[in-house]
């Protein structure tokens, strides 16, 4: 069935440098790919989404890429800030999405 | 707008017992979802709602979970009878159209 895998599961970067989480997925009628933010005791809140017609997305210091050969695509954060911290999700799908497992991103001060 | 509104926000009842939670979908959204959150499970899809009809429930774990949306601004999700692994973080969210979801705060149950 449909599948979303997404790895690393956890995360730790150094303050100011860049972090990359990775997800692939199993529909080839998946269109939609966002990307949620948890906060610890939060719900999860979107933060940034792509469509099947782009295969790159910028905004700030979060930009997303999509590959859709090889079904895989990516959030890249730059300048990482204490406050990036939480819980990342991925997600892929058309009519309805599935959610990656999540990636804990912890920033060293 | 006030986004999504879910009741009760923390619910502890005991293992039989009937529980039920409520959303309250962003205005004009057409798309409900419930999912249910969990360290073991992640983040699951429940069942969604487009117009008030259900399209997908296959995400419903058993016959003791059961949702309704009598109205394009209230939706319920009904554990009966409740059991301790039905103990999670429940989500309802909305979308204007099935992208783009917003979440509601979560109920967090705990069935002992």
């Amino acid at each position: 069935g449909e599948n979303v895998e997404q790895h690393p599961s956890t995360l730790s970067v150094q303050e100011g440098d860049s972090a990359v989480i990775k997800c692939t997925y199993s529909d080839s009628a998946s269109n939609y790919f966002p990307w949620y933010k948890q906060e610890l005791g939060k719900r999860p809140q979107l933060i940034i989404d792509i469509r099947s017609n782009v295969g790159e997305k910028k905004d700030q210091r979060i930009a997303v890429t999509l590959n859709k050969t090889a079904k895989h695509f990516s959030l890249h954060i730059t300048e990482t800030q204490p406050e990036d911290s939480a819980v990342y999700f991925c997600a892929g799908g058309a009519s309805k999405i599935i959610f990656g497992s999540g990636t804990r991103l912890s920033i060293r001060p | 707008d006030a986004g999504v509104i879910q009741s009760p926000r923390h619910e502890v009842t005991e293992m039989g017992q009937e529980v039920t939670l409520r959303c309250k979908p962003i205005s004009g959204h057409d798309y409900l979802f419930w999912y249910r959150q969990t360290m073991m499970r992640g983040l699951e899809l429940l069942i969604y709602f487009n117009n008030n009809v259900p399209i997908d429930d296959s995400g419903m774990p058993e016959d003791r979970f059961s949702a309704k949306m009598p109205n394009a601004s209230f939706s319920t999700l009904k554990i009966q009878p409740s059991e301790p692994r039905d103990s999670a973080v429940y989500f309802c969210a909305s979308s204007l159209t099935s992208y783009e979801q917003y979440f509601g705060p979560g109920t967090r149950l705990t069935v002992t």
